[in-house]
């Protein structure tokens, strides 16, 4: 299995500029989440789906964040309009609970904002 | 409220020397624990995880951690670092039976001295 795989990697962008960032989960997991770390908080968690579903969006900061996972094998998480205050490193993370097999997580999303 | 404490920001061992990384966790009931490392750069990969049975579980790249109910704790533990060992370590928290969330503490920085 190659992972859960994020693109892009790296992503720099203008103050208002619309970015997204992209999330494949391992097949057969269920479970979708997407993290956001930054030297002052730590890892956040922003949200999370359980079978293509948001179970939980209360850490989205605000509304010019969103997320959607359309199917099984691909997430988004877009923000509108960026703002350098967004500059982090975001991750996706992927999980079944019927393998216990813990949270696999990408290699992340490092995002700057100017 | 849930919480993941890492006391430690910072620990600086020599090569060879004993390692141990302490957690401590706040929850109402028996959790689910990780313990992550991320080095520069990197997404955070598994190290061990404890679901129940045996309290001393043992991990990748030769560490283990040690279960303690009574002390609410996950310490992680390595008999002997490897330079290679230098990196960032995370203790991470879910509750059994409820939230697939993943709480995870601010990390403990390692560095290893030759």
């Amino acid at each position: 299995d190659a992972g859960v795989i994020q693109s892009p990697r790296h992503e720099v962008t203008e103050m208002g500029q619309e970015v997204t960032l992209r999330c494949k989960p391992i097949s057969g997991h269920n479970s979708l989440f997407w993290y956001r770390q930054t030297m002052m908080r730590g890892l956040e968690l922003l949200i999370y789906f359980n079978n293509n579903v948001p179970i939980d969006d209360s850490g989205m900061p605000e509304d010019r964040f969103s997320a959607k996972m359309p199917n099984a094998s691909f997430s988004t998480l877009k923000i509108q309009p960026s703002e350098p205050r967004d500059s982090a490193v975001y991750f996706c993370a992927s999980t079944s609970w019927t393998h216990a097999s813990g949270y696999t997580f990408g290699s992340g999303t490092r995002l700057t904002v100017v | 409220a849930q919480s993941v404490t890492q006391p430690d920001i910072h620990i600086t061992v020599s090569e060879g020397a004993s390692l141990e990384l302490r957690c401590n966790y706040s929850y109402g009931a028996t959790p689910y624990l990780f313990w992550y490392v991320q080095s520069p750069g990197q997404g955070l990969q598994l190290l061990l995880k404890y679901f129940s049975g045996d309290t001393l579980v043992q991990g990748i790249k030769g560490f283990e951690a040690e279960f303690k109910r009574s002390q609410s704790s996950f310490n992680l533990r390595k008999p002997s670092v490897h330079w290679s060992d230098a990196a960032e370590y995370f203790c991470a928290v879910n509750q059994q039976g409820g939230s697939e969330k993943l709480v995870f503490g601010k990390g403990t920085k390692l560095t290893v001295n030759p």
